[in-house]
């Protein structure tokens, strides 16, 4: 069975600094790796997926690494704003679609 | 592009009553996904069609919880006789996989049972 791991669960950084979030899986056979944002008490924004034969994928201030043999990916988010403040989940897909979550890293960007 | 999107946005319910819930997936997409996510955790996956086909259904899918995508557009998700631990946030997905695996979300359905 599939586990989804996130570390730290929160994180407090001060504006403009560079961070790292982390996800971890069990099991290697995935067919792709997303990461989401989500706002309190509202649905899941797709930011980047990664297909399992990529190693990573970037979109702005957004890079996501994905390493399936050792079962990791990161989520690096340059230059950190305010409007960045949500939280980040990790989920790891199946061929057919079907996604295993972490619990998420809630970040807070302070001005 | 008008998204996922899914009605009601909040429903508040009495234990032991009946609810349902809609999802309208983005018009071309084929899958469609059902999660729950309660405070704090990740979304748990429910169930998943492929056009009206039902192809998997979670564990957590217990005989109160039903779900429907008759002619392969909109789903419905039907809970009986709710129970109090059946207060969550409840998200539909869909998806286009011949263009990409991508899932998109809606902005949920909270229930809270009293």
């Amino acid at each position: 069975k599939q586990e989804v791991t996130q570390i730290p669960a929160a994180l407090s950084v001060p504006e403009g600094e560079n961070l790292v979030l982390n996800c971890s899986f069990t099991d290697s056979a995935i067919y792709n790796l997303q990461w989401f944002r989500q706002d309190p008490g509202k649905g899941l924004t797709s930011l980047l997926l990664i297909q399992s034969s990529q190693r990573e994928q970037t979109s702005g201030r957004l890079n996501a690494s994905l390493d399936k043999s050792s079962g990791r990916s990161t989520l690096y988010i340059a230059a950190s704003q305010p409007g960045d403040s949500a939280t980040y989940l990790c989920a790891v897909n199946t061929n057919a679609g079907k996604s295993t979550f972490g619990d998420g890293t809630t970040l807070t960007v302070k001005p | 592009d008008t998204g996922v999107s899914q009605d009601p946005r909040h429903k508040i319910t009495k234990r032991g009553q009946n609810v349902t819930f809609r999802c309208d997936p983005i018009s071309e997409h084929n899958r469609l996904y059902w999660y729950r996510q309660t405070l704090g955790q990740g979304p748990e996956f429910l169930t998943y069609f492929q056009n009206e086909a039902q192809l998997e259904k979670s564990r957590l899918l217990s005989d109160r919880f039903s779900a429907e995508r008759p002619k392969g557009s909109f789903s419905t998700l039907e809970i009986q006789r709710t129970e109090q631990g059946d207060s969550a946030m409840y998200l539909c997905a869909s998806s286009w996989p011949f263009t990409g695996p991508e899932q998109y979300f809606g902005p949920g359905t909270r229930l809270t049972v009293t």
